[in-house]
């Protein structure tokens, strides 16, 4: 199956920095790259996703970059916010085992502190 | 559009007994959902793909006599965990699959707060 890690586990950043995820994943065939932020108790919410023709596709204040070549894409989060702190998960979509199939990164806890 | 609600949002049960959970997409037709189980400071992960009108797809290490899927229509998948233990406590996450622009997106149910006594 597909092995998905993320670096860092945890980031603490200033409010105002910037902030960078980096998700690796092994499956070759992987085609689509989501990024989820979960507040605690609360289901992952979709922030931003990119396809494996795009490299780079940002939406105001967020980022996700695709290395195809290298398996891993990356979230930025530029300008952080106190609102910004939750965990963060990476779920490349594979297709292992000929069917498609999403794994969900080990998260990364963010916090800004203000 | 893109709601999936899942209920009940919280169940406390004893063990030995039955849970079911419920799972909605309102506003489209899902063809596939999907089930998950997070642990407290852990990652999702995948229980079973459920499709419906065919039998649900287990992830490896999942026993499907133990958690039971049923995909009865293209808008509803339950979750029966059956004879259920303290273990089996955790917060339950369903998703909803839907064909949008060409590409499937998936949607996330609010979960469910298991716990068993």
């Amino acid at each position: 199956g597909e092995n998905v890690e993320q670096h860092p586990s945890t980031l603490s950043v200033q409010e105002g920095d910037s902030a960078v995820i980096k998700c690796t994943y092994s499956d070759s065939a992987s085609n689509y790259f989501p990024w989820y932020k979960q507040e605690l108790g609360k289901r992952p919410q979709l922030i931003i996703d990119i396809r494996s023709n795009v490299g780079e596709k940002k939406d105001q204040r967020i980022a996700v970059t695709l290395n195809k070549t290298a398996k891993h894409f990356s979230l930025h989060i530029t300008e952080t916010q106190p609102e910004d702190s939750a965990v963060y998960f990476c779920a490349p979509k594979g297709n292992s085992g000929g069917y498609q199939k999403v794994t969900f990164g080990t998260g990364t806890k963010l916090q800004v502190i203000p | 559009g893109a709601v999936v609600s899942q209920h009940p949002s919280w169940v406390i049960c004893k063990s030995g007994t039955s849970v079911k959970i419920e799972c909605r997409s309102l506003d489209f037709q899902a063809t596939t959902m999907f089930w998950y189980r997070q642990f407290p400071k852990q990652s999702l992960m995948l229980m079973a793909t459920s499709n419906e009108g065919s039998k649900a797809t287990y992830e490896q290490g999942v026993e499907k006599d133990k958690f039971l899927i049923n995909h009865a229509s293209l808008t509803l998948s339950t979750l029966t965990v059956t004879s259920a233990h303290p273990e089996d406590s955790s917060f339950y996450i369903c998703s909803a699959r839907r064909l949008a622009g060409g590409a499937y997106e998936q949607y996330f149910g609010p979960g469910t707060r298991l716990t068993v006594t």
